[in-house]
């Protein structure tokens, strides 16, 4: 099975840095993606790790290490419009899974003034 | 652009109907996939497909079934609604990449 798990909620201020942590326990591993979410709105893919180390794209930095099941989103200069539920996903790698993705509980992200 | 279309946004049904939720993609997927997304609780998988006629239970599957005839169309069946089902269903769909792309959802109240 799958286990994932990220905070409920944080509150940063604007321009400055947040970081998100998920950590996984799962019966197989084929990547982990990033996603965010908007109030209302479907979510939207924000970035892929499947091996070690760090990906930047812009202000989103997304970190993988596979031994420690451990992944984080680090969102940069803080925006207002970045508030929204940042949601943490693996990927299984069962022959049969088609892709699946297993989500955690999603972290609310409150940027404030 | 690529895109995920679910038939409603809203929808209220009685307790007891057969309720169809609907979810076409225009990328020429292998995979689709039904959400359920509850506050506190995430996106939970209900049933997936990785090809026509195949289909594949997720992690809630009771009380639902799904029917994937044509590539492009994905289908999610409420045999008979209860208000335990009252959600946001959402629909997804992904490549050999795994990467989903997801449609608006749909709201479904059951009363």
């Amino acid at each position: 099975g799958q286990n994932i798990d990220q905070p409920t909620e944080m509150t940063a201020t604007e321009g400055a840095i947040v970081q998100i942590n998920c950590t996984y326990q799962t019966s197989g591993f084929n990547g982990l993606f990033w996603y965010q979410q908007h109030a209302g709105e479907a979510p939207t893919f924000l970035s892929y790790n499947v091996l070690d180390g760090l990906e930047e794209k812009g202000r989103f930095s997304s970190f993988l290490s596979r031994s420690k099941g451990y992944s984080y989103l680090l969102l940069k200069e803080l925006q207002m419009k970045d508030s929204a539920s940042y949601l943490c996903a693996v990927r299984d790698q069962a022959k049969a899974a088609g892709n699946k993705l297993t989500f955690g509980g999603g972290t609310r992200v409150l940027v404030k003034p | 652009d690529v895109k995920v279309t679910q038939s409603s946004r809203y929808l209220v049904k009685r307790t007891g109907e057969k309720v169809f939720l609907e979810c076409v993609q225009d990328m020429d997927h292998e995979n689709m996939f039904w959400y359920r997304q509850d506050p506190g609780l995430g996106l939970r998988l209900i049933y997936f497909s990785y090809d026509v006629k195949m289909k594949e239970k997720g992690d809630i599957p009771e009380g639902y079934s799904v029917s994937r005839e044509k590539k492009e169309r994905f289908s999610l069946i409420l045999e008979s609604a209860s208000t335990n089902q009252t959600s946001m269903y959402l629909c997804a769909s992904s490549s050999h990449t795994g990467r989903a792309f997801f449609g608006q959802g749909t709201r479904l109240t059951v009363v």
